[in-house]
Formats: C-alpha cells, structure tokens, sequence
C-alpha cells in the first residue's frame, strides 16, 4: 500500500516568512495529491490538491509542487500569518482506489509568530 | 461545499460498551469513508462505505469491532463495539465534494473519550 512521509514534524517561522513542508509517497502509480490544514479542535480542511497531470498548483498565498519523478510533493505558504498556525497533513490514495481512500502523512505543526 | 453533519460531536464512554457515530450529507455520495484520528496523531483510514453493499476494511481493521451501515446515498453509521480506552479517538467521516475534481471534505467529528 501507499506509504506517506512527511517533514519537518514541527516549523516555527516569524510573520511574512514563508514556510515548507515535503511529502514523500512510495506508490509511483498515485496521481492525486492532496493538503489539509487542521487547527485546534477542528476538523480537517482542505487547502489545496494537485494531479499528476501538473507541476505546480498556486491559490494566492499556497502552492504544492509535485515532482513525480523524485516521488515528492511539497507545500508552499507565502507571506505567512498567525492565521496559518495550524497542523498541515499531506496524503495521497491508495493506488488504483477511489482518491477518497486516503494515506496521510504524520503531520506538521506550524507556529507563525507575530 | 458538501454539508455534513456528524453526532455527537463528543461522548464519554464507559469500557466494554458501544458507541454509533451517524454521519448525514446534505447530497448524494457514492461512497463515504471513515476516519479515526487518535490523540496527537495523523488520520487513519477505517473503512469505505457504499450503499447497498459490504462496507470494505482497511489492514487492522475488522467488521466485528467497528460494524457501518450505508441505508441510503446521504447517511452512514459507525459502530465501536466493546469499547477499550484504546479506542479513545476522534472519528470522522469524509466524502467527495459535489463540485467533483477529487477534493474530499470531512465532517467535524466525534471525539470519544472511553474510560
């Protein structure tokens, strides 16, 4: 099955840095790769996806690369705010499964400090 | 966005009881999946619900302890049997958005408490 890894397990970054987090998947067959933002006692959102099909995916301050090749994807916040202290998990399907059946990455406690 | 709705939203439990999670959508899924996320932990796949059939289990997962309905295309149940303080977690359920293209949402979850 699809295996997820996902780094760092903790970023602290200073208001209007920028932050990034990697995910490595084991299944060169899974095309779906998504990103949800979870904060504290909420459920998880999701912030942004991407398809194999492309190389990158921007939505204003967020962007995921995917380099398919090296089996990695990764995340990129902008201009960060305090707004964006969350946890941040990455995943990818099962490979040949419905993209709902998802295999999550460990997780990445994001602190943005005013 | 798909609208769910999930109860309770929380539940203190004693051991060796159970608890059923309901989980209403406010469309038409084909599937439903469950979700169990333990205390500072990632997300882990339970199950894929489909109406009409067989819910299918993920590795270390069995029908016995954690038995789902699927009645009808908006609603699904998750059962914890003989509960264990182990199976503290919160459990959420999760379908495809309706405008399509892959994105999955979740519903707010149960967050379960068994002592």
């Amino acid at each position: 099955g699809e295996n997820v890894e996902q780094h760092p397990s903790t970023l602290s970054v200073q208001e209007g840095d920028s932050a990034v987090i990697k995910c490595t998947y084991s299944d060169s067959a899974s095309n779906y790769f998504p990103w949800y933002k979870q904060e504290l006692g909420k459920r998880p959102q999701l912030i942004i996806d991407i398809r194999s099909n492309v190389g990158e995916k921007k939505d204003q301050r967020i962007a995921v690369t995917l380099n398919k090749t090296a089996k990695h994807f990764s995340l990129h916040i902008t201009e960060t705010q305090p707004e964006d202290s969350a946890v941040y998990f990455c995943a990818a399907p099962q490979a040949g499964t419905s993209y709902g059946k998802l295999t999550f990455g460990q997780g990445t406690i994001l602190t943005v400090h005013p | 966005s798909a609208v769910i709705s999930q109860k309770p939203s929380r539940d203190i439990c004693q051991r060796g009881t159970s608890l059923t999670i309901q989980c209403q959508v406010d469309s038409q899924v084909t599937m439903m999946f469950w979700y169990r996320q333990q205390p500072g932990q990632s997300l882990t796949l339970i199950a894929t619900a489909n109406q009409g059939s067989e819910a299918t289990y993920e590795s270390g997962f069995v029908i016995d302890k954690f038995p789902i309905s699927r009645p009808n295309l908006t609603f699904s149940t998750l059962t914890v049997s003989n509960m264990s303080p182990e199976d503290s977690s919160i459990y959420l359920c999760s379908v495809e958005e309706p405008r399509g293209g892959g994105g999955y949402t979740f519903g707010s979850g149960t967050r379960l408490t068994v002592v």
